[in-house]
Parts: C-alpha cells; sequence; structure tokens
C-alpha cells in the first residue's frame, strides 16, 4: 500500500498528558505530512518533514521521521480538550497524488 | 480570505437523482482536488485537476464526473446518485503540483442518498 498506516486507532488521554500517534509506509518519500481534522470539519495541515530531516518542531507538536524503519511519529505535548480531533499523515504516491492514512482518533479529556 | 468554500453543506438525494457538488477557492492555486471521507476508510481521491483545463480520475473515479470551470472553481457531478455514494465529500486545492506544497480543504459536503 503507498498509503500510512497509523498507529493506534484511537487514543485516549488527560489534559496535560503526551500524546503519540504513529505512521508507517511502504514507499520511498520525498516528504510525509501530517494533518489534523476536527470533527465535522477539513483536515488542516499541521507539519511537512522532508526525507532528509530527523525531527521537526512546531509549537507543542514534534514530528520524527526515521526513513530506515519507513515510519514517522507525531507527538503532542503537554495535550489540551482543543486537541480532541483526528490526525492523518500523508505521503505522495507514485503518480505525485497526496495519498491519506486511516488516521489516528485522539480524545484528550479535561 | 475565505479559504476553499463548498457548497451544499449538506444533501440528501433519492436513488437515481444527479446533484453537483461545487468548490471554490480564491488562494490563486492550481491544483485542485475531490475526496471522498468513509468511516474506517480515511480520504479516498476522486478526481484532480493539476491545472486549469485539465483533469484526471484519482482512486475512484466510477460514478463521478468533474469540470475545472476555471482556475478558481472545481466541481463534481454525480449523474445518477446510489447509496454507496453515501460519504462526506472534501475539495482540496494546492499550489501546485510539487510534493512539498502543503494542501488546503474545504470543510466538507454531507451526502446521504437513500
Amino acid at each position: 500500500s503507498q498509503q500510512g498506516e497509523e498507529d493506534p486507532q484511537a487514543l485516549s488521554i488527560q489534559e496535560g498528558e503526551n500524546a503519540t500517534m504513529n505512521c508507517s509506509y511502504k514507499t520511498s518519500i520525498n516528504n510525509l505530512q501530517w494533518y489534523r481534522q476536527n470533527s465535522g470539519r477539513g483536515l488542516v495541515h499541521l507539519i511537512l518533514i522532508r526525507s532528509n530531516e530527523r525531527e521537526k518542531h512546531s509549537g507543542r507538536l514534534r514530528v520524527t521521521l526515521d526513513t530506515s524503519k519507513k515510519s514517522s511519529s507525531l507527538l503532542i505535548t503537554a495535550s489540551r480538550a482543543a486537541d480532541t480531533a483526528s490526525y492523518f499523515c500523508a505521503l505522495y504516491n507514485q503518480g505525485g497524488k497526496l495519498i491519506f492514512g486511516q488516521g489516528t482518533e485522539l480524545s484528550v479529556k479535561p | 480570505n475565505a479559504g476553499v468554500t463548498q457548497t451544499p453543506k449538506f444533501q440528501v438525494l433519492k436513488t437515481g437523482q444527479s446533484m453537483t457538488l461545487q468548490c471554490a477557492q480564491d488562494m490563486n492555486h492550481n491544483s485542485m482536488y475531490w475526496y471522498r471521507q468513509d468511516p474506517g476508510m480515511g480520504l479516498r481521491l476522486i478526481y484532480y485537476s493539476a491545472s486549469e483545463g485539465t483533469t484526471d480520475k484519482g482512486e475512484v473515479p466510477n460514478g463521478y464526473n468533474v469540470s475545472r470551470l476555471n482556475k478558481r472553481e472545481f466541481s463534481l457531478r454525480l449523474e445518477s446518485a446510489a447509496p454507496s455514494q453515501t460519504s462526506v465529500y472534501f475539495c482540496a486545492s494546492r499550489l501546485g503540483e510539487s510534493s512539498y506544497n502543503e494542501q488546503f480543504f474545504g470543510p466538507g459536503t454531507r451526502l446521504t442518498v437513500l
């Protein structure tokens, strides 16, 4: 499959805890992107990590990429109730089109 | 800027009816996309338009047609709706086909076919 596979499918944590989501893939990539989807809304781009980068930060988000293991992880530190959403990794297929995984549903309880 | 807008937000059709989903972007993007999202299936690409005047099939094009009316607008048409087309439809755009461009999504159209 050319799409990313997220793990876990669902994650429930308390406010203030860290949330880690993983994405595995099978093809070679130029970059990998993470998107967030709030309930009933469209997807919003969070961060892009290039294949020559190992780690990238954006606010409370930390993304890592291990091309040897073909995996990426998204860490949200000090989570808030507003972080409750579905998170998707996305990568480009051979035709140059962005393909999304099935997502991790994160629930942050206040 | 409104970003990517979609109309309608909700629609209920009977089997066999036709309808057109509208999408417009005001970011001067060249590429536009239509996805459908079903529970447990993620987003699947239906059709895309890499530039004004071109359209191509994605992963699940059967039962749909598209029109890139101009640079701003990209519509999706269901000629004869089927219950299997019950889904949430998202339009997206990006500056160009470079893999380093992020995609911007509309709010979605929730379609039910009875």
